[in-house]
């Protein structure tokens, strides 16, 4: 068990519709990353908050957006949804000051977009 | 940019083979981190190992060692008398260190390890 908690853990949902991911890091972790899993693009970073505010991005579509509140938990909502959007999507956190860059990852929700 | 490739798709081997998974990784950074996951059926990313560039020791822990060489930009991962529970995809991974906080990880695509009695 990694400390790092996502809900919920599968969705099922159809096209056009809106969910909303989220993500719980490890006590203490001020980062958190998201990540999308699919079987076209492989695990690809999303983005990443650090205490609250945003600090980098990667391959996110506009119909996505994330946040992270000031508890440092940390919500991914996907909006519009396609069936290309089906996709195991991973949170994960890592340690102030970087730690050893490692990135602690939570089991992750699987989405199915029908 | 930075790029890992994993070009064995899938593997296939009986228990008690060792096996080696390939990692091949490209960065203009001096100071980078290597990772290699590993995520069984039940789909978790469980960690396996991390190592700096700084150093080039090979590293072995149980049935697992990890073989880095900056001269040719891998960091191969080696199985010894592999198990059933072997069995899973193993990503191997790249990031750049950042201040204040870990860099997002750059994924290869992964290498599924079929184990089979």
């Amino acid at each position: 068990d990694s400390g790092v908690t996502q809900t919920p853990k599968h969705l099922i949902t159809a096209t056009g519709q809106r969910v909303t991911l989220r993500c719980s890091p490890r006590s203490g972790d001020l980062s958190v990353y998201w990540y999308q899993q699919s079987l076209d693009q492989g695990l690809q970073f999303l983005i990443q908050y650090y205490n609250g505010e945003e600090r980098a991005k990667g391959n996110i579509l506009e119909r996505f957006s994330a946040q992270q509140f000031p508890d440092l938990h940390s919500e991914l909502n996907l909006s519009s949804l396609e069936l290309g959007d089906s996709a195991l999507y991973f949170c994960a956190s890592s340690p102030p000051r970087g730690g050893r860059n490692e990135q602690f990852f939570g089991p992750g929700t699987r989405l199915t977009v029908l | 940019a930075q790029k890992v490739t994993q070009a064995q798709t899938e593997i296939s081997v009986v228990e008690k083979e060792d096996v080696t998974l390939d990692c091949v990784y490209e960065t203009r950074d001096t100071t980078y981190y290597l990772f290699w996951y590993k995520q069984p059926p039940s789909g978790e990313l469980v960690f396996l190992i991390r190592r700096n560039s700084f150093d080039e020791q090979n590293e072995i822990s149980g049935r697992y060692s990890w073989n880095f060489q900056k001269s040719t930009s891998s960091f191969n991962f080696t199985i010894t008398a592999s198990q059933v529970v072997d069995s899973a995809v193993y990503f191997c991974a790249l990031t750049r260190p950042l201040t204040g906080t870990a860099s997002k990880l750059t994924f290869g695509t992964g290498t599924r390890l079929q184990v089979t009695l």
